[in-house]
């Protein structure tokens, strides 16, 4: 079964303490991206990666880091958290198919 | 940058009426227009697309048309059904990257 897996679905952490939101998938997709849900604005795109060790600056990049050093995994680091960063998390692999895929989203709460 | 509105916010229709949502695009070079559902709830799935060189497609009730001149696309929904009710969100892609820009989202309701 194609799935994308976020890990932790909820969150909430205080101002300034590092934290990792993992993604993952089992479709061999190139293309993982990470976006931001808020009220009000939809969607917008934090970062995306296009291969291994290959990756770009979205819509709204400022306060996160991204690293892909497997095909699989697409994690989102924040260092430094603040509570603008408190959003709905989605991470979305499969640029361009019919058959891209959204993770379940992460619920993050930043105090 | 790109920039993409979207329009209505809110929409509402009677079950088996048709349903139109509209997006303008501010980048000429864009060159992928993919559309998404979201229910309340879930995550947002991708219902159809359309590329630059094409001016409309059609998956059974669904179809989107784009008029590259005026640099708008549309999503229509015909017959539609209370399970249509979701939020749907344009997006577009600038030529040359993998960036999505996205609208703000439309709310569908289907009234019984």
């Amino acid at each position: 079964e194609a799935q994308v897996t976020q890990n932790p679905r909820y969150l909430i952490t205080v101002t300034g303490k590092k934290l990792t939101v993992t993604c993952s998938q089992n479709m061999n997709h190139e293309y993982m991206s990470w976006y931001r849900q808020d009220p009000g604005l939809g969607l917008r795109q934090i970062y995306y990666s296009m291969n291994v060790e290959v990756t770009d600056k979205g819509d709204v990049p400022e306060g996160y880091k991204v690293s892909r050093k497997e095909k699989r995994n697409f994690p989102l680091i924040l260092e430094s958290p603040s509570p603008n960063q408190t959003s709905l998390y989605f991470c979305a692999t499969g640029w361009g198919r019919t058959e891209a895929f959204f993770g379940q989203g992460t619920r993050l709460t930043v105090v | 940058g790109e920039n993409v509105e979207q329009h209505p916010s809110t929409l509402s229709v009677q079950e088996g009426d048709s349903a139109v949502i509209k997006c303008t695009y501010s980048d000429s070079a864009s060159n992928y227009f993919p559309w998404y559902k979201q229910e309340l709830g879930k995550r947002p799935q991708l219902i159809i697309d359309i590329r630059s060189n094409v001016g409309e497609k059609k998956d059974q009730r669904i179809a989107v048309t784009l008029n590259k001149t005026a640099k708008h696309f549309s999503l229509h929904i015909t017959e539609t059904q209370p399970e249509d009710s979701a939020v749907y969100f344009c997006a577009a892609s600038p030529a040359g990257t993998y960036k999505y820009i996205f609208g703000t989202g439309t709310r569908l309701k289907v009234l019984a």
